[in-house]
C-alpha cells in the first residue's frame, strides 16, 4: 500500500523559534497533500490543502503566515510553524492523495508531536 | 456544507463478538466517497474501508463491512469477530468526487475490546 512518512516524529522547541515538518510520499507521487492538526481526544482538523507547484489553500481561521506550507515536489510537502508559541503545541498529521477517480484515497503519515516550551 | 456525525463517543465489545459503529452525514451531492479510518494508540491513521456512493453494494474488507443507506445518509461500520487489535479510535470521513477532495471527518468513536 501507499506509504507516507513524516519527519520529525516529535519535536520540542523554545517559544519564538520556527519548526519545519516534512511529509513525504514514499512510493507514489502526490499532487495534493493535506495538513491536519489533532488535539488530544479530538478529531482531525484540516489546516490546509497543499498543491504541488502552487500556493496552499488554507481553511478558515488558519493563519497562513503562521503555518507556511511548501509543496515543492510531487513527493514532498513541508509545514513550517513560524514563531511557535505554547498554544501551537499539538499533533500534526499530513496525508497524501493517491489514486484517480473511484480509487482516490488519502494516505496518512504517522504524525508529528510538537511541544513548544 | 457537508457534515459528518458520529453519535457514539465510545463503544465496547467483547472479544470475538460483533460491533457496529454509526455514522451519518449530510450532503446535497449525489456522488461522493465515504471512508472509515482507524487510529490506534500509535496515532497512525489507517484506512479500514471505503465506499463509493454510486455503488449500491456494501463494501467489505475481511472482518469489516459497511451498511450504506444512501437515502438515510447513513454509513455504519460492522466489525465481526472483534480482536484486541481492533481497539482504537474510528473516524468516519466524507469526500466529494471533485474539487479539492478534502475529507470531512466525524468526531470519532473510541472502541474498546474486552478480553
Amino acid at each position: 500500500g501507499a506509504v507516507v512518512s513524516q519527519h520529525p516524529s516529535w519535536v520540542i522547541c523554545k517559544s519564538g523559534t520556527s519548526v519545519k515538518i516534512e511529509c513525504r510520499s514514499l512510493d507514489f507521487q502526490a499532487t495534493t497533500m493535506f495538513w491536519y492538526r489533532q488535539f488530544p481526544k479530538q478529531s482531525l482538523m484540516l489546516m490546509a490543502t497543499s498543491n504541488e507547484g502552487s500556493k496552499a489553500t488554507y481553511e478558515q481561521g488558519v493563519e497562513k503566515d503562521k503555518f507556511l506550507i511548501n509543496h515543492a515536489s510531487l513527493t514532498l510537502s513541508t509545514l513550517t510553524v513560524t514563531s511557535a508559541h505554547p498554544e501551537d503545541s499539538s499533533f500534526y498529521i499530513c496525508s497524501a492523495r493517491d489514486g484517480v477517480g473511484a480509487q482516490e484515497t488519502q494516505y496518512f503519515g504517522p504524525g508529528t508531536r510538537l511541544l513548544v516550551l | 456544507a457537508q457534515t459528518v456525525t458520529q453519535s457514539q463517543p465510545e463503544m465496547s465489545v467483547q472479544e470475538a463478538e460483533t460491533v457496529t459503529l454509526s455514522c451519518t452525514y449530510d450532503t446535497s451531492e449525489s456522488d461522493y466517497y465515504l471512508f472509515w479510518y482507524k487510529q490506534p494508540p500509535s496515532r497512525q491513521m489507517i484506512l479500514v474501508i471505503r465506499q463509493e456512493a454510486y455503488k449500491q453494494q456494501n463494501a467489505t474488507e475481511n472482518r469489516f463491512s459497511v451498511n450504506f443507506q444512501k437515502a438515510a445518509k447513513s454509513f455504519s461500520l460492522k466489525i465481526s469477530d472483534s480482536q484486541l487489535g481492533d481497539a482504537a479510535m474510528y473516524f468516519c470521513a466524507y469526500s466529494r468526487t471533485s474539487g479539492t477532495y478534502k475529507y470531512i471527518f466525524g468526531t470519532g468513536t473510541r472502541l474498546k475490546v474486552l478480553a
